[in-house]
């Protein structure tokens, strides 16, 4: 069983530019969910994406948009990129089957410096 | 608003000093309750998910228990090897949206 991968596993930008943050979930899965985490603190929910479609958001501004593919697979794509910014991306797979949740589990992240 | 907070934010035992991690939420009708192991640098690693009050899980040397207003992680003589973050999260029935906690960052000294 191939657990969660992500791509790149750090990146360095500078503000104004855009980014694409790459997720392989795992087999078996149809969910992707994707997370902010700043340094010391919690991950915060950024958007959830089933059978290729967006089915919840955090607070989080339209800058930060997503794809999910016909094999589950995502992209998490921030564009205008802020100093803010600069955190660990996460990105959790999971099965959701008639409203039945089953855990989240999540890759390795993908470390993001925006300078 | 769903809300998660756990307490303390650092913890520091010696090697085989048991101890207990709490994480108190606030949600609109628990979808689920979940324990992650976080090394630094990493992604969270699953340990326990919990549905509903009086239910009990556990994995070597941890137990994770839940009332209708929070949760424990007990640890029990623990190893420097299980030092790391301990991260709690909730998903109400509300909708999708999985509200974590800052953590418990958890030392071990041999």
């Amino acid at each position: 069983e191939t657990g969660v991968t992500q791509s790149p596993t750090h990146l360095i930008k500078t503000r104004g530019q855009q980014v694409t943050l790459r997720c392989s979930s795992q087999s078996g899965h149809n969910t992707v969910s994707w997370y902010q985490q700043a340094l010391g603190q919690g991950p915060q929910f950024i958007f959830q994406y089933y059978r290729e479609e967006e089915n919840g958001r955090g607070n989080f501004p339209p800058r930060f948009s997503g794809l999910q593919f016909p094999n589950y697979s995502s992209e998490l794509n921030v564009n205008a990129l802020e100093l803010d910014d600069s955190a660990l991306y996460l990105c959790a797979s999971s099965l959701e089957t008639s409203g039945s949740y089953e855990t989240q589990y999540f890759g390795p992240g993908t470390r993001l410096l925006v300078l | 608003e769903d809300q998660v907070t756990q307490s303390p934010e650092a913890l520091r035992l010696q090697e085989g000093e048991s101890s207990s991690l709490n994480c108190s939420y606030t949600v609109s009708g628990l979808r689920g309750l979940f324990w992650y192991r976080q090394d630094p640098g990493k992604g969270p690693e699953f340990l326990f998910t919990l549905y509903s009050a009086g239910e009990e899980k556990e994995k070597e040397r941890l137990k994770a228990t839940l009332t209708k207003k929070e949760s424990f992680l007990h640890i029990t003589a623990p190893k420097p090897e299980d030092s790391a973050t301990y991260l709690c999260a909730v998903q109400g029935t509300g909708g999708f949206k999985t509200i974590f906690g800052a953590g418990t960052r958890l030392f071990v000294k041999a």
